[in-house]
Order: structure tokens, then sequence, then C-alpha cells
């Protein structure tokens, strides 16, 4: 079985002020990992994923994520954040195998950013 | 491309009445995936689709609730009699590999 966890359920930042959003996962074997983005009434947005290669991943709108194998975890990232990343934030866990496996979402963490 | 495209955006109904779903996937993804989301169960996934093929259905949640994926292009979901307990807000999402791409989703709420 393969799991999630996001152990806060709500971080605050303020504006200008690095954030990090936590994710740790269990999967057996290889991960694909995956953080997506969701705004008020809207569906998910895709952010960055790890799939192989360098463990420091780069999306969109300036977040990044860094995989860390021994610690299972996938932090978000972002050096500066915004009153607009305000928004809820999932991480999502697939096991690395051919053809498709499904996908795993953590709770999800709600990041709030003052002005 | 559009993105995924479900409809409608918004259903209220009563209890006992037929609910139908709707999807169209981003042209060329051949996964296609249905999710339920509410605030006690976070997301979860109910049925997914390969090739217009159900592959996993082990997330659907009781007899009442079907999915079909008539073509490559579009897919429902079916409710059969609602109950208030399925309010919700159902996302459908597609995918050629790696990540999934959601649709902005429906909001069922049963009365």
């Amino acid at each position: 079985a393969q799991s999630v966890a996001q152990p806060e359920d709500q971080v605050n930042v303020a504006e200008g002020n690095p954030l990090t959003v936590k994710c740790t996962y269990s999967v057996s074997g290889n991960p694909y990992l995956f953080w997506y983005v969701q705004y008020p009434n809207r569906g998910l947005q895709f952010l960055l994923k790890y799939i192989t290669g360098d463990n420091l991943v780069k999306g969109s709108y300036g977040f990044e994520a860094e995989f860390n194998k021994s610690q299972t975890s996938f932090h978000l990232k972002k050096p500066s954040a915004l009153v607009s990343d305000s928004a809820l934030y999932f991480c999502a866990v697939r096991v690395a195998i051919p053809g498709y496996s499904t996908l795993t979402f953590g709770k999800g963490t709600m990041l709030l950013v003052s002005p | 491309d559009a993105g995924v495209i479900q409809s409608p955006r918004h259903e209220v109904t009563e209890m006992g009445q037929e609910v139908t779903l709707r999807c169209k996937p981003i042209s060329g993804h051949d996964y296609l995936f249905w999710y339920r989301q509410t605030m006690m169960r976070g997301l979860e996934l109910l049925i997914y689709f390969n090739n217009n093929v159900p592959i996993d259905d082990s997330g659907m949640p009781e007899d009442r609730f079907s999915a079909k994926m008539p073509n490559a292009s579009f897919s429902t979901l079916k409710i059969q009699p609602s109950e208030p307990r399925d309010s919700a807000v159902y996302f459908c999402a597609s995918s050629k590999r790696y990540e999934q791409f959601f649709g902005p989703g429906t909001r069922l709420t049963v009365l």
C-alpha cells in the first residue's frame, strides 16, 4: 500500500518570506511524486513532479521541491511567498512501475500568505 | 487545448433522483479518472479507465454509482438513486503518462 502524509493542516507565512509545505510518503518501490495546488472552487492544478534524475525539481510559479529518498520526503518550497500563493496544496505519490499505477493524495495543506 | 471539460459545474437535485455528470478529457490522453472530494474524506479515486476500458472501480462506493466511457472523448458518472451523502465535488482528470490534469469539477448537492 502507498500513502502520503502532509503533517500540517495549515501553514502561515508573511509575503516575501520563504515557504515550505511538508510531505512524506510511503511506497513499495521507487516513487513518482507530484504537487498540485487547488484554488477555491477550482480543480487541482499540476505544479511539479519528480520522476527520476535531479533531486531538486522546479515547477510552475517559482515553486520547487526536493526529493529526499532517505527521509522519504518531497517538501514543496518557494524562496519568496506571494499573497496569491494562498491556496490548498496536495502532495501525491504513485509507485514507478511499467504501465500505470494509481495516484494517492495527501489530505492537503492550506497555505495562507499574509500581506 | 481547452483542458478537461466537465458539465454541469453545479447540480442541485432531490434525494432519489438520477444524476449524470459528464467529462471530456484532453485529446490524446488515454487515461481518465473520476474523483470525489469532501471535507471529511478528502480526495477519493472512484474509478479509472485506460483506452475507454474500466481498469479499477474499487473506489466506487455503491452499486448506485456507475461510470461509462463510450469513446475516447467522453465519459459519464451516474448516480441512481442519489442520496444526501453523495453531496460532494466530483472531479474528472485525464493523463497520458505521468501527471494528471483535472477538470474544474461538478459541485453536487443532493437535498
